[in-house]
Formats: structure tokens, C-alpha cells, sequence
């Protein structure tokens, strides 16, 4: 029971260009959600996140938008860079009921190409 | 702040020995978490102390597995009795107190190869 989807395994951008990652989520009780980005061999790190009371959420080059309503999140890198390319996680909780607990999807690979 | 550690980085072991593997939060957080990273999967929740109390058990988290948090400082993981599906990535996360929406900071990870 996938509570948290990422269907797109991989993605490839242009230098330059916007990169939007793609986030799904079945579970309504969700209310706080976090992109991590992970290199190889290494554990994931922290990006930005987003709590159910905003639609939008902007650090730097990296803007989350959530649609409660479709249960939808995305992340905006622009523009995308080199060191940008990674495994981006999506992760979602219930911080009322069990808000110690992350879901994950299950990643997208973004290629940035020079 | 010198981030969350583990270790050892790598293991390899041979099927049915036991394993440990250790945990060091950042140092101020007092929540620690495990959670377990297969091939193509994101990470799956394991289990999770508040200071030394473990507070939530997944269902993956099988009678071969013990966590341990003794002084609420450190955690250790062991997998007993080591099966070939055991083989993955194990990783320890921490966060700080009472904060109701709180990130979770990862360490690197334990990679496990049962053989």
C-alpha cells in the first residue's frame, strides 16, 4: 500500500531549464510534506518542505506546490543546474496521528545535462 | 553540528550471523528514527526512540530485529539470524523535540550484503 507515489523513475533536463518533479499521495490525513535529494552512497538530504495550510513554498531555486485536493505535489527547479542531478524523494506525514513516521515514494532520477 | 553517523558504512556477512549497527544523532535531537532502503524503493520506516524510549515498531520490523537507544543518546540496530532479504540499505535518521512539523536529518546510510 504505496501511500506515497512518485511515478516518473527518471527525468532528464537541460541546463537552464525548469525541472518539475511530480508527487502523489492517497492518504488525506497527510499534512506536512519534504523533498530530500539523494546522491549515491550517500543518505538523503533535506530540500524544502510544506505544510498542508500553504499551496506554495519557495527556497532559493526551489519552489514546492501543493493540491490538497488532488493530493499533489510537485517540486520547480529553475533554473536546473549540473550539481542538481540526484534521486529527489518525495515524503509525507500525518503529524497528528502518526507524526513520527515518513512515507516515501519511491524516487525520481533528474539528469541535468550541460 | 557534525550531522548524523554511522557505522560501520559497509557490511557484508554471510547468511544466518548476526549483525549491529550503530547510530549517533545530531547532538541536541533527541528523536531518533531507522528506516530501511531496498533496491529502487525510498525508505521504509522501521522504528523510532524518543530519547530512550522506542515509541512506534513498524510490521517490517520483524523478531530478528532489535533497536536499542540505552542512554538516549546513541541507537544500535541488530539483525539476528541474517536472511538474504535482509540485504539493503539501513538508515538512521534524528530530529529535534517538540516541534510538530520537523524534518528528519539522515545519516549515510549502512549498506548490508547477506550472502
Amino acid at each position: 500500500d504505496q501511500q506515497v507515489k512518485q511515478n516518473s523513475p527518471s527525468l532528464s533536463v537541460q541546463e537552464g531549464r525548469i525541472s518539475i518533479l511530480n508527487c502523489d499521495y492517497t492518504n488525506s490525513m497527510f499534512d506536512y510534506f519534504l523533498w530530500y535529494k539523494k546522491y549515491p552512497a550517500e543518505g538523503p538530504t533535506f530540500l524544502i518542505s510544506i505544510s498542508s495550510i500553504k499551496d506554495k513554498n519557495e527556497d532559493g531555486r526551489f519552489t514546492v506546490f501543493l493540491n490538497k485536493s488532488a493530493k499533489h505535489l510537485s517540486l520547480h527547479i529553475v533554473p536546473s543546474q549540473p550539481g542538481d542531478s540526484a534521486v529527489y524523494f518525495c515524503a509525507a506525514t500525518d503529524t497528528v496521528n502518526t507524526g513520527n513516521q515518513f512515507y516515501f515514494g519511491t524516487g525520481t532520477s533528474l539528469t541535468v545535462i550541460p | 553540528d557534525t550531522g548524523v553517523s554511522q557505522d560501520p558504512r559497509h557490511k557484508i556477512t554471510k547468511r544466518g550471523q548476526n549483525v549491529t549497527f550503530r547510530c549517533d544523532p545530531i547532538s541536541e535531537h533527541n528523536r531518533l528514527y531507522w528506516y530501511r532502503q531496498t533496491l529502487g524503493q525510498g525508505p521504509e520506516f522501521l522504528t523510532y526512540f524518543q530519547n530512550e524510549a522506542q515509541l512506534e515498531k513498524s510490521r517490517l520490523l520483524s523478531d530478528r530485529f532489535s533497536a536499542e537507544r540505552p542512554k538516549g543518546s546513541f541507537s544500535t540496530l541488530e539483525i539476528q539470524r541474517t536472511e538474504q532479504g535482509d540485504s539493503a540499505m539501513y538508515l538512521c535518521a534524528s530530529s529535534r523535540p517538540f516541534i510538530k512539523e520537523e524534518t528528519q536529518y539522515f545519516g549515510p546510510g549502512t549498506r548490508l550484503l547477506v550472502l
